[in-house]
C-alpha cells in the first residue's frame, strides 16, 4: 500500500529535549515536506526537500532542522523545542513538481 | 490580506444536500488546484486535483476553478453522514515548491 508514515504519532516532551520526528514513504517520491497544522493558521510549509541531499526552507523554518539522505526518508529535528512548536505536524511527499501531495497521519507534538 | 481565504464553517446540512465549499485567492499566478478532504486524527486525503479553470467530476464531487474571479469550489451532491469531516483547498502556481493551503471548511452531515 502506498503510503507516508510518521513516527512517532503523539509525544508530550519538555523544553530543550531534542527530539525527531521520523517520516518514510514508499512510493519513490522525488518531493518531500514537513508542515505544521495550527487552529485558524492551517497548515504552514516549514521545510521541503526536492531530491536527496537538497532541502530549503518553507514558510516558518525557525526552530526546525531536515536532513535528505535516503530518498524514502525525511525527519524533521528539533534542537531544542519549545511550548511555541507544539501543534500537529505532518509530512508529505509527491512525485515530481506539478503532482499533488500525499499527507502522513500526523504527529501531534506538546511541549511542556 | 491572506493568499487563500476559506469560511470556517462549521457548515451543517442534512443527509442528501447538495453541498457548496469555496475559496478565493489573490495569487493570479496560481495554476493548480486541490481540495482535501481531513478527518479528524488523520492527515488530509486529495480529492480533486485541477489544472487551469473549468470543472472536474469524481463520482458525487465536482470541483469547479473560475481563475476570471480567482474563486474556486467544490460541490458534494447527495451528502452523506461520512462526508463530515473538514474541507482544505490548497493551490500551487507552475512547477510549485510549496502549496498554500485554505484554513479548512468543518463539514457535518447529520442522518
Amino acid at each position: 500500500e502506498a503510503q507516508v508514515t510518521q513516527n512517532p504519532r503523539y509525544l508530550i516532551t519538555v523544553t530543550g529535549k531534542k527530539l525527531t520526528v521520523t517520516c518514510s514513504q514508499n512510493m519513490n517520491h522525488e518531493y518531500m515536506s514537513w508542515y505544521r497544522q495550527d487552529p485558524g493558521l492551517g497548515l504552514r510549509q516549514i521545510y521541503y526537500s526536492m531530491n536527496v541531499e537538497v532541502t530549503d526552507k518553507g514558510d516558518v523554518p525557525e526552530g526546525y532542522k531536515v536532513s535528505r539522505k535516503e530518498k524514502r526518508n525525511f525527519p524533521l529535528i528539533l534542537e531544542s523545542p519549545s511550548p511555541n512548536q507544539t501543534s500537529l505536524y505532518f509530512c508529505a511527499s509527491r512525485r515530481d513538481r506539478n503532482q499533488p501531495q500525499h499527507f502522513g497521519d500526523g504527529t501531534r507534538l506538546s511541549i511542556l | 490580506q491572506k493568499e487563500v481565504e476559506q469560511d470556517p464553517g462549521p457548515l451543517s446540512v442534512p443527509e442528501g444536500a447538495i453541498v457548496s465549499l469555496n475559496c478565493t485567492y489573490s495569487n493570479s499566478a496560481f495554476q493548480y488546484f486541490m481540495w482535501y478532504r481531513q478527518y479528524s486524527r488523520k492527515g488530509p486525503e486529495l480529492l480533486m486535483y485541477t489544472y487551469s479553470s473549468g470543472n472536474k467530476e469524481d463520482g458525487r464531487f465536482t470541483a469547479q476553478v473560475d481563475k476570471s474571479s480567482k474563486y474556486i469550489s467544490l460541490f458534494i451532491r447527495d451528502s452523506q453522514p461520512s462526508d463530515s469531516a473538514t474541507y482544505l483547498c490548497a493551490m500551487g502556481g507552475t512547477g510549485f515548491q510549496k502549496l498554500v493551503f485554505g484554513t479548512g471548511t468543518r463539514l457535518l452531515v447529520s442522518p
